[in-house]
């Protein structure tokens, strides 16, 4: 099956500390990857949006420079949360698509973040 | 716009009971509905999806069917086991008119605690 693997598991930092997510498509390649926020007991919020090679498309509301995502390739995407502060903790989820019509998204195992 | 709707938890039963956890769609287009579900400190898993009206999704026990005079697409299992609790999503996917990607909306999530 596509296995999409997420790392950190688990990052604690300090305020101010820019943070890096990865997020890879292990056994295919993933043309779209995804990036949602979950707060606790809530549902996944979307984020963005990015095609490989192409400039991510952030949903309305969400910083485009305080959560930087590149997808430099068709089997790798991060999202940098830059300078963050405690209220930007959260369980961060990615997930990868095949190209193609009604193709199901895979999702990671979510990076819990905690900014001190 | 387009929503989900599922209900609200947790809901608790005791092992071999029948679940239902219900939800609703409001869409459109025609989408695709999926059913995801979420271990704790996980990422979501793909449980099972349905891409057209009248299809019937299943795994694991589960099963799901796409009703597009109700629109609905109700979860149910016939005899819930302890390792099936866990936090269920119903989402539907939807093609973005003004950028073609697929995204998904998520229900706020149903959590099912099931006792031995």
């Amino acid at each position: 099956g596509a296995v999409v693997s997420q790392h950190p598991s688990r990052v604690i930092c300090k305020s101010g500390t820019s943070v890096k997510i990865e997020c890879r498509s292990l056994d295919f390649q993933a043309t779209t990857m995804f990036w949602y926020r979950q707060f606790p007991k809530q549902s996944l919020m979307l984020m963005a949006t990015s095609n490989e090679g192409s400039k991510a498309t952030y949903e309305q509301g969400v910083e485009k420079d305080k959560f930087l995502i590149n997808h430099a390739s068709l089997t790798l995407s991060t999202l940098t949360v830059t300078s963050a502060h405690p209220e930007d903790s959260s369980f961060y989820i990615c997930s990868a698509q095949r190209w193609g019509s009604n193709q199901p998204q895979h999702f990671g195992d979510g990076t819990r973040l905690s900014i001190l | 716009g387009d929503s989900v709707t599922q209900m609200e938890g947790p809901v608790t039963l005791s092992e071999e009971a029948f679940l239902t956890i219900n939800c609703t769609y409001t869409a459109t287009g025609y989408p695709s509905l999926f059913w995801y579900v979420q271990y704790p400190g996980e990422g979501l898993q793909l449980l099972l999806k349905a891409t057209k009206a009248d299809d019937k999704g299943s795994n694991k026990g589960f099963e799901a069917t796409y009703r597009k005079e109700t629109t609905s697409f109700h979860l149910e299992k016939g005899s819930v086991q302890v390792s099936d609790s866990a936090v269920y999503f119903c989402a539907l996917s939807l093609i973005e008119a003004n950028t073609g990607f697929q995204k998904l909306v998520f229900g706020t999530g149903t959590r099912l605690l099931v006792s031995p």
